[in-house]
């Protein structure tokens, strides 16, 4: 079965660092671009980053533009999210998904929760 | 940025109805528009790509339209899993923003 699953979530205080992995298995991910998108307890989903097959073209979202950063390890075949300068407004469940050439994303991991809290 | 806003908010309906939700976006987003449904707690499930594909595995009763700026997202005879809350999302550029979504309640 295709699947994504997430790790390395937690609760962190405010200017900590976090990174989020995220493993694939059944596919592999050097074929396609990724994705990281978020959702708010209790608000809806935002797109934070994605990343194209090599690890060359990296986009992301203003809110997170110059304190997170993608990567991908495509021998590893995974992929992560490297959070720096966390603020209580980055509290959420974090997904990762696999994005197809529309960047349309068909396959998502669990979700993994960080909460950035003093 | 572009903005995507999608209409209504929240809708109430019942089995076997038939409804629409739509989706403006700010500019042209040609038809990278795809449409997700979510049920809580859970992780977001793609319906439609590519603003009218049916994903592979979604039941025929869903269907999207739409091109440009304006996109509608149909259901053909509700069913009971079908209520959930919906996504729009634009990939034509970056940042690949989602609608606020639509909670579809009995």
């Amino acid at each position: 079965e295709v699947q994504l699953v997430e790790s390395g979530g937690g609760l962190v205080q405010p200017g900590e660092s976090l990174r989020l992995s995220c493993a694939a298995s059944e596919f592999t991910i050097s074929s396609y671009w990724m994705s990281w998108v978020r959702q708010a307890p209790g608000k809806g989903l935002e797109w934070v980053a994605n990343i194209n097959q090599d690890g060359g073209g990296k986009y992301y979202g203003d809110s997170v533009k110059g304190r997170f950063t993608i990567s991908r390890d495509n021998a590893k075949n995974s992929f992560y999210l490297q959070m720096n300068s966390l603020r209580a407004e980055d509290t959420a469940v974090y997904y990762c998904a696999r994005d197809l050439p529309h960047r349309s994303s068909d396959c998502w991991g669990q979700g993994t929760l960080v909460t950035v809290s003093s | 940025d572009i903005q995507m806003t999608q209409a209504p908010s929240s809708l109430s309906a019942s089995v076997g109805d038939k409804i629409t939700i739509t989706c403006r976006a700010s500019q042209s987003v040609r038809n990278y528009l795809s449409w997700y449904q979510q049920k809580p707690g859970k992780a977001p499930k793609l319906l439609i790509y590519a603003a009218s594909g049916l994903q592979s595995g979604v039941p025929s009763r869903f269907s999207g339209s739409g091109s440009g700026t304006d996109f509608t997202l149909t259901i053909s005879g509700l069913q009971p899993e079908d209520f959930a809350t919906y996504y729009c999302q634009q990939s034509y550029s970056v940042p690949n923003t989602f609608g606020q979504g639509t909670k579809l309640e009995i």
